[in-house]
């Protein structure tokens, strides 16, 4: 069974810091997405990666895929306070269309 | 880009009530559709899969007869969540892939609140 973990759960960071998000996943696969929630809205597509060593960039978010180490991580350059939301992982169940989402990091940027 | 409508945005309404939601991809045809239901800050939780012209596929402890899925064409799936009661008070979410590309993300409709009085 696949199992998406995701930390930290919660992260409150000041404008212009740094940090990263992890996502582990516990099987195999082939694909991996990155998406933003804010409250009360649905899920906005951030990142798609699909192969080992593949890096995304937009803007001050960086996301990169190690498939060997089953881990993504979602990289935060300089916060500002517009990047406050929940930001989800989500992984490919081989061999069907489904995802495992992961619990979801709820970031808040403080000026 | 591909476009995920969902309908209605909210409801309100007394236990007992049947509620249906409409999910409808409006530039791409979607064979295969989403449901999810996700609690207050808490994740997604995949409840079926819509399959045009053919049953949902549930997944496990989500009950088949509580939560009716049509998916009679190829741009709309319905859930039906039917003898509501409070504790099916949720977010439900439901998505679509747009054929062609393999393996692009999932695009999501903007969800319905259901609240059961």
């Amino acid at each position: 069974e696949l199992k998406v973990e995701q930390n930290p759960l919660f992260l409150s960071m000041q404008e212009g810091k740094n940090y990263t998000i992890y996502c582990n996943y516990s099987t195999t696969s082939d694909r991996l997405y990155w998406y933003r929630q804010d409250p009360g809205k649905s899920l906005e597509s951030l990142f798609v990666l699909l192969s080992n060593g593949a890096v995304k960039q937009e803007g001050r978010l960086m996301a990169s895929l190690d498939t060997k180490a089953r881990l993504s991580t979602l990289h935060i350059t300089a916060a500002v306070h517009d990047l406050s939301a929940t930001y989800f992982c989500a992984v490919g169940q081989g061999g069907s269309e489904k995802l495992v989402f992961g619990k979801g990091t709820k970031l808040t940027v403080n000026p | 880009g591909a476009v995920v409508s969902q309908h209605p945005s909210r409801v309100i309404c007394k236990s007992g009530t049947s509620v249906k939601i409409e999910c409808r991809s409006l530039d791409f045809q979607a064979t295969t559709m989403f449901w999810y239901r996700q609690f207050p800050k808490q994740s997604l939780m995949l409840m079926a899969t819509s399959n045009e012209g053919s049953k949902a596929t549930y997944e496990q402890g989500v009950e088949k007869d509580k939560f009716l899925i049509n998916h009679a064409s190829l741009t709309l799936s319905t859930l039906t969540v039917t003898s509501a009661h409070p504790e099916d008070s949720s977010f439900y979410i439901c998505s679509a892939r747009a054929p062609g590309v393999s393996n692009q993300p999932q695009h999501f409709g903007d969800g319905t609140r259901l609240s059961i009085l």
